[in-house]
């Protein structure tokens, strides 16, 4: 158990439909990445939060937001869903941002599925 | 960017020393080599990192070469648990993040 939390575990929606994913980091961790996994996308990172700012964006749709609250938990909202949308959505949190002490411990990760 | 090269698969018997290999040939003096695996499709798990020296914890052993250009993780006895996709990673600049590519599929046979 990495201390990661993401809820749901699962969300099935057709496509057009909105969803939101929610994360809590590990205690004491001020950031926390998206990442999304696809068959064959491989894992992407998405976006990284540092104390409620953004820190660095990767390859995250417009379509995609995402926020990190005050008690540091995040929330990752997907809009317009598509079928390609399905995919495993994993968070990630780490203390800092210091190389070397920003290890990223990974939570279970959000099944998403579009139909 | 840094980039990793790491076998597709590899077979380890049951109890014996699994050495996974990665090269990064282009890395920087200041990037750090870390090491996760991914079992089914479980969260990406931390395993060990390190810059210059040869690092150990509780799960594994990474041996760095002295030119940096690359590196072994080591499990000194491994168990069927251990079948997993692993990733080697170059850490990027500071305040990038992860870049993972395919890794290498561990199987470990009875």
């Amino acid at each position: 158990d990495s201390g990661v939390t993401q809820t749901p575990k699962h969300l099935i929606t057709a496509t057009g439909q909105r969803v939101t994913l929610r994360c809590s980091p590990r205690s004491g961790d001020l950031s926390v990445y998206w990442y999304q996994q696809s068959l064959d996308q491989g894992l992407q990172f998405l976006i990284q939060y540092y104390n409620g700012e953004e820190r660095a964006k990767g390859n995250i749709l417009e379509r995609f937001s995402a926020q990190q609250f005050p008690d540091l938990h995040s929330e990752l909202n997907l809009s317009s869903l598509e079928l390609g949308d399905s995919a495993l959505y994993f968070c990630a949190s780490s203390p800092t941002g210091t190389p070397g002490e920003d290890t990223q411990y990974f939570g279970p990760g959000t099944r998403l599925t579009v139909l | 960017d840094a980039k990793t090269t790491q076998p597709p698969s590899m077979d380890c018997a049951e109890g014996r020393a699994a050495n996974l290999p990665c090269n990064h040939s282009t890395i920087s003096g200041n990037e750090y080599v870390y090491w996760y695996r991914q079992i089914h499709s479980q969260g990406p798990q931390y395993i060990i990192h390190g810059l210059k020296n040869n690092e150990t914890n509780e799960m594994a052993s990474l041996i760095i070469t002295e030119d940096r250009k690359s590196s072994t993780l080591i499990l000194p006895h491994a168990t069927l648990r251990d079948t997993a996709v692993y990733y080697c990673i170059v850490r990027l600049r500071y305040g990038q993040n992860f870049v993972f590519g395919p890794g290498t599929r561990l199987s470990v046979l009875p």
